[in-house]
């Protein structure tokens, strides 16, 4: 199975900063077929981005992804207040389909 | 407007199975896909598997395989997730979620989860 390593674990930064989300591979991702959600307490994921750096219907244009191959990234360009939560990536390419262990953005 | 919509939490023994549903609505049930996703508390997320509405053909993580079976009642709209023989770490919140292709876990729409309890 696909192993993803999301870093940091953590990122302290504060309304209005801009944010840079890792996500790196074990192998190679096929077809760009990785994903990044947004998940807040008690609530289900939310999609953002699939296809790598397509944006999900609704989300705000401050998000953007990137990347190919085994290294990924999620940009989020100037934070709004609601923004902090946990962020997981996802490959949905090869079966098993696996998730990274999640960064938590917080107010610094 | 897309909602699924999933069954209440539950509480079983280790050994015994649970089946969570997962109604949909606001769409044309049989032109998605469903998947199954779990976290434990306070863990990741998890792939379990899906199933394809229109033809009822799963895909199941092979972790899973033999301890899981996913079905659909299109008269309902309504997919199930049956999982037996539990064991504690199958405690977790279960969500469903609607994949427009076949993959291996995208979800544009998620239910709202439903936690599953093994406690002796």
């Amino acid at each position: 199975e696909i192993v993803l390593t999301q870093s940091p674990g953590t990122l302290s930064l504060s309304p209005g900063e801009r944010a840079t989300l890792s996500c790196r591979a074990g192998q190679s991702v096929s077809s760009r077929y990785l994903a990044w959600y947004q998940q807040k307490s008690g609530q289900a994921p939310r999609l953002l981005i699939y296809g790598a750096s397509s944006r999900a219907t609704g989300i705000p244009d401050r998000f953007s992804g990137s990347g190919s191959g085994t290294d990924f990234t999620l940009t989020i360009s100037r934070l709004e207040p609601e923004d902090f939560a946990v962020y997981y990536c996802q490959q949905y390419g090869s079966s098993p389909g696996t998730f990274g262990q999640g960064t938590k953005l917080e107010i610094k | 407007q897309v909602q699924l919509v999933q069954s209440g939490a539950e509480v079983k023994k280790p050994g015994a199975s649970v089946k969570v549903s997962c109604k949909a609505s606001g769409y044309i049930f049989t032109s998605y896909y469903i998947h199954w996703v779990r976290q434990a508390p306070g863990q990741g997320l998890e792939w379990v598997g899906m199933i394809n509405p229109s033809t009822g053909s799963t895909t199941y993580a092979q972790k899973f395989q033999g301890r899981v079976a996913m079905t659909r009642d299109t008269s309902t709209s309504t997919v199930y997730m049956e999982l037996s023989s539990l064991r504690s770490e199958d405690t977790a919140v279960h969500y469903c979620a609607r994949d427009e292709g076949y993959s291996y876990g995208l979800g544009d729409y998620w239910g709202q989860g439903t936690l599953v309890t093994v406690s002796s």
